[in-house]
């Protein structure tokens, strides 16, 4: 099993550019997360999903969206980068929501 | 505002020293608390899930306590080595948002030779 895995690995975006991660899962799971983690204030919910086909807002999700149209895949979208959303972005699943959760590599995401 | 806090952000401790990390939260309504390591440039790795109902979970030279009354769970490593060298970070989900996590900042551990 490949576990949760994350493309790409890093990314450069100017400031307005758009673009899509991709998080995958092979362990069947059905809650999926995505977070972003910046120094000195830890990892932050940006939205997650319970199931195929729903989403949900976490603590941080202006400027993105996401979509899980299949169970396997979570994408998360940034529309129009800013330099704000420079961070390292994490993908997560679980098979319920209150269990162990799997972290993704993580994505490195640098906007100028 | 559900908070989760980690003190100290770094600690350097001899090889073979036993250690105390701890994490702190503010809802007394949790339902249940996550220990995670972090290696530089990587992502989480899941050590120890403690339920609302437990006291206490252990993993080999890992055993993590929680005390819901006074909001504390500590992460106990015995005989630490170079290779526990890690961020540890806690994670607590409450009872209404039981599949969020809320994270702490963690604490760098280094293990000296």
């Amino acid at each position: 099993n490949a576990g949760v895995t994350q493309t790409p690995k890093f990314r450069v975006l100017k400031t307005g550019q758009s673009m899509t991660l991709l998080c995958a899962q092979d362990m069947n799971h059905e809650y999926m997360y995505w977070y972003r983690q910046d120094p000195g204030m830890g990892l932050r919910l940006i939205h997650y999903s319970v199931g195929e086909g729903t989403t949900a807002k976490g603590e941080v999700p202006d400027g993105y969206n996401v979509s899980r149209l299949k169970k396997q895949n979570f994408l998360l979208g940034l529309e129009s980068a800013a330099p704000s959303q420079t961070s390292v972005y994490f993908c997560a699943s679980s098979y319920e929501g209150v269990h162990t959760q799997y972290f993704g590599p993580g994505t490195r995401l640098t906007v100028l | 505002k559900q908070e989760v806090t980690q003190i100290p952000a770094a600690l350097s401790v001899p090889e073979g020293e036993n250690l105390v990390l701890n994490c702190s939260f503010t809802d007394s309504a949790i339902y249940n608390l996550q220990w995670f390591r972090q290696d530089p440039g990587k992502g989480l790795t899941s050590l120890l899930l403690i339920q609302s109902s437990q006291r206490e979970q252990t993993s080999g030279r890992l055993n993590a306590s929680l005390d819901k009354s006074s909001g504390r769970s500590t992460l106990y490593i015995a005989a630490s080595q170079p290779g526990d060298s890690a961020t540890y970070l806690c994670a607590a989900s409450f009872t209404g948002t039981a599949s969020k996590l809320t994270f702490g900042t963690g604490t760098r551990l280094q293990v000296t030779l």
